[in-house]
């Protein structure tokens, strides 16, 4: 299963809402998850199950969607969001990831 | 708590084989499964293969005739050993914990370690 995330690269300021679609190249049920890679530091899981937050995400970070097309969004951005973030289907073997969008600050 | 730390050779040379631990706590292996992830510098990961909790195993395809994974649970770890390595192997390479039900795919990674970074260069 191809995964397509987009947009590859974003720049917010603190405070504004993002956006960040991942599309599977078929329907994988609600079987994804997003991550979120910072410099230096272990890569955390946020969200699995397309929108169940994982325990200890905040509640700025949603995941919606079903099927083929997914969105994580991420309100009142804040300084710590500033990262890559990948999503990944483990509807069906091999395992695939999206190839990332990278958040910058505007 | 949990952690994951992966060890290894930062540097092997074409067509060797690239050998690497993970030594796990805060958790049982045989318990939970542990996948390894790599991620070659500026692309997304790949998801490798994993090492089930009951010692069996499952490999992504496009791998599965240069990899093996294995275990010692009495020492908490988790190895890779990948043959015939080429320069598009270099890269990151991550172990992970697993969750999920049942005995299938269906499982995505909520642990990680910090990575090993590895060049394959003569």
């Amino acid at each position: 299963v191809q995964m397509t995330q987009s947009p590859s690269y974003l720049a917010a300021s603190p405070g504004e809402s993002v956006s960040i679609s991942c599309k599977a190249s078929k329907s994988i049920s609600n079987n994804l998850a997003w991550y979120q890679e910072k410099p230096g530091k272990a890569n955390k899981l946020l969200i699995h199950s397309g929108s169940t937050l994982q325990s200890g995400t905040p509640s700025r970070f949603s995941g919606s969607g079903s099927g083929t097309d997914f969105t994580l969004t991420i309100r009142s951005l804040e300084s710590e969001d500033f990262a890559v973030y990948y999503c990944q289907q483990y509807n069906e073997y091999p395992l695939t990831f999206g190839s990332g969008t990278k958040l910058e600050i505007k | 708590q949990v952690q994951l730390k992966e060890s290894g050779p930062g540097l092997v040379q074409p067509s060797e084989t690239l050998s690497l631990t993970c030594t796990v706590s805060g958790f049982s292996l045989t318990s939970y499964s542990v996948s390894w992830v790599r991620q070659p510098s500026g692309k997304g990961p790949e998801w490798m293969g994993r090492m089930w909790y009951d010692g069996d195993t499952a490999y992504n395809s496009a791998l599965k005739s240069r990899l093996s994974i294995s275990r010692d649970t009495s020492k908490n770890q988790v190895f890779l050993k990948m043959n015939s390595l080429q320069t598009d192997d270099t890269g990151t390479y991550y172990c992970t914990r697993d969750r999920g039900r049942g005995y299938n795919s269906r499982y995505y990674f909520d642990y990680w370690g910090q990575g090993v970074m590895v060049t394959v260069s003569s």
